[in-house]
């Protein structure tokens, strides 16, 4: 069964240094790999999406992640925090076989506490 | 904003009551997903309907059900409340599977 890990549940940092969130699958096939970000009191907002066809991927507010399959990994990362970067990051999976139908399954969550 | 609505934004019930959640995806959207938030258990999918049918289930109670309507929009149905069903109820909806899920703003049940 697919599984993933977000290494940290929280992450503080501060203005203006690199942002490095950690993700990992488990999956007998590299998956399809989302992040999201959740403000307080709102919805989940999509970040970034790696689909295979590039492994560096490029997301909105100036995140990105790189998918490293010998790693089992999908770090999301920024290279300056804002103060806006403040929230709760998801890393999910979805499985890409045959009878996919698209359910994610989410890691527990890191939230970015970034100091002024 | 995603594209996805949801009614309502809170809700509050008593125990034992019975309540329905309304979703209505992005335009063109045909895969509508439900996921339960929780302190305890965290973002967890409950079911998925593909233009009408349900075609993946979770970890969803038999006390909950749901279902997608010809003009797409689907309704979450929770019936015999506890406590333990206040969450946060999300619905994402997407083109197809396989394809990134978009999100609305959920709907916050609490049980009391």
């Amino acid at each position: 069964a697919q599984s993933v890990t977000q290494l940290g549940s929280h992450v503080s940092v501060s203005e203006g240094a690199l942002v490095l969130l950690r993700c990992n699958y488990s999956s007998s096939v590299p998956p399809y790999l989302f992040w999201y970000v959740q403000y307080p009191n709102q919805g989940l907002q999509l970040l970034l999406k790696y689909t295979s066809a590039a492994t560096l991927v490029k997301g909105i507010n100036g995140f990105e992640a790189e998918f490293k399959k010998s790693e089992t990994s999908f770090h999301l990362t920024k290279p300056s925090a804002h103060m806006s970067d403040a929230a709760e990051y998801f890393c999910a999976v979805s499985d890409r076989s045959s009878g996919n139908t698209g359910k994610l399954i989410f890691g527990q969550g890191t939230t970015l506490q970034v100091k002024p | 904003d995603s594209g996805v609505t949801q009614t309502p934004k809170h809700l509050i019930t008593a125990t034992g009551q019975r309540v329905t959640l309304r979703c209505s995806p992005r335009s063109g959207d045909l895969s509508v997903y439900w996921y339960q938030q929780s302190l305890d258990q965290g973002l967890q999918f409950l079911i998925q309907y593909y233009n009408g049918e349900e075609r993946a289930k979770g970890n969803i109670l038999e006390r909950f059900s749901a279902q997608q309507f010809p003009d797409l929009h689907s309704e979450l149905n929770l019936s015999s409340l506890e406590l333990g069903d206040s969450a946060l109820y999300f619905c994402a909806s997407s083109a197809s599977p396989g394809h990134a899920q978009y999100f609305g703003p959920g709907t916050r049940l609490t049980v009391l």
